[in-house]
C-alpha cells in the first residue's frame, strides 16, 4: 500500500518561502499527479497544485504567482515551495495522490503537517 | 472557479439513523464528484469517487449519488465511527474545489 510522508520547518517567518517535501513509499511515483492541498485551522480544504511525474505542473491561480511544486523521481519525492508566505500561510499540509482513470479522486494521503508562519 | 456547497453545515444524528448530505456545484461537474470523511486531527480519507462509485474498503453503508450539480452522501445506518466531518470535492475543471464541509455530530 502506497504511503505518503510530509517533512519540513514547522515555522516559517513571514516574506519568506514555505519548503515541504513529501515522500512516496511502497510505490511508484509513476503515472499519477502528485498534490498539494491544505486546510487552516478549523477551516476547509484548498487544492493548492499538482505535478505529473513527467514534471508537468497545474496550479491554483490564487496560489500561482507564489507557488512551485517539482518532483524528483530518483528519490520518489515531491516538492512544495511557497514564497512571501504570511499569517494567512498558517495551516496543516497534505501531500495527496490524485488517481484518474476514471477516479478523479484524491486517494492517498499523507498524514499532513503543521506549518505556522509567526516570527 | 466552481463553487461547491453543502448542506446542512452540521447535523446531529442518533446510532442507527440514515442521514442524507447534500453538494451542489455552481456549474456542472458530470459525475466527476468525491466524498471525504474527516475526523479530528487526521487526513481526509475518500468514500466515494465518481459521484456513486465506492473506494476500496469503505462500508457499504456508505453510498452516492447524483451527476451534473446536486450531488448526495448517505449513510443508512449511522455507527459510531461515523461522526466526523464530509467533504465534497469535484474533479471536473481547474482549480479543484472543495465543499465547506459538513460536521456530523451524536445527538
Amino acid at each position: 500500500q502506497v504511503q505518503l510522508q510530509e517533512s519540513g520547518p514547522g515555522l516559517v517567518k513571514p516574506s519568506e518561502t514555505l519548503s515541504l517535501t513529501c515522500t512516496v513509499s511502497d510505490g511508484s511515483i509513476s503515472t499519477y499527479y502528485w498534490n498539494w492541498i491544505r486546510q487552516p485551522p478549523g477551516k476547509g480544504l484548498e487544492w493548492i497544485g499538482y505535478v505529473y511525474y513527467s514534471g508537468s505542473t497545474n496550479y491554483n491561480p490564487s496560489l500561482k504567482s507564489r507557488v512551485t511544486i517539482s518532483v524528483d523521481t530518483s528519490k520518489k519525492q515531491f516538492s512544495l515551495k511557497l514564497s512571501s508566505v504570511t499569517a494567512a500561510d498558517t495551516a496543516v499540509y497534505y501531500c495527496a495522490r490524485f488517481f484518474g482513470s476514471g477516479s478523479n479522486a484524491f486517494d492517498i494521503w499523507g498524514q499532513g503537517t503543521m506549518v505556522t508562519v509567526s516570527s | 472557479d466552481i463553487q461547491m456547497t453543502q448542506s446542512p453545515s452540521s447535523v446531529s444524528a442518533s446510532v442507527g439513523d440514515r442521514v442524507t448530505i447534500t453538494c451542489r456545484a455552481s456549474q456542472g461537474v458530470s459525475s466527476w464528484l468525491a466524498w471525504y470523511q474527516q475526523k479530528p486531527g487526521k487526513a481526509p480519507k475518500l468514500l466515494i469517487y465518481a459521484a456513486s462509485s465506492l473506494q476500496s474498503g469503505v462500508p457499504s453503508r456508505f453510498s452516492g449519488s447524483g451527476s451534473g450539480t446536486d450531488f448526495t452522501l448517505t449513510i443508512s445506518s449511522l455507527q459510531p465511527e461515523d461522526f466526523a466531518t464530509y467533504y465534497c470535492q469535484q474533479a471536473n475543471s481547474f482549480p479543484y474545489t472543495f465543499g465547506q464541509g459538513t460536521k456530523l455530530e451524536i445527538k
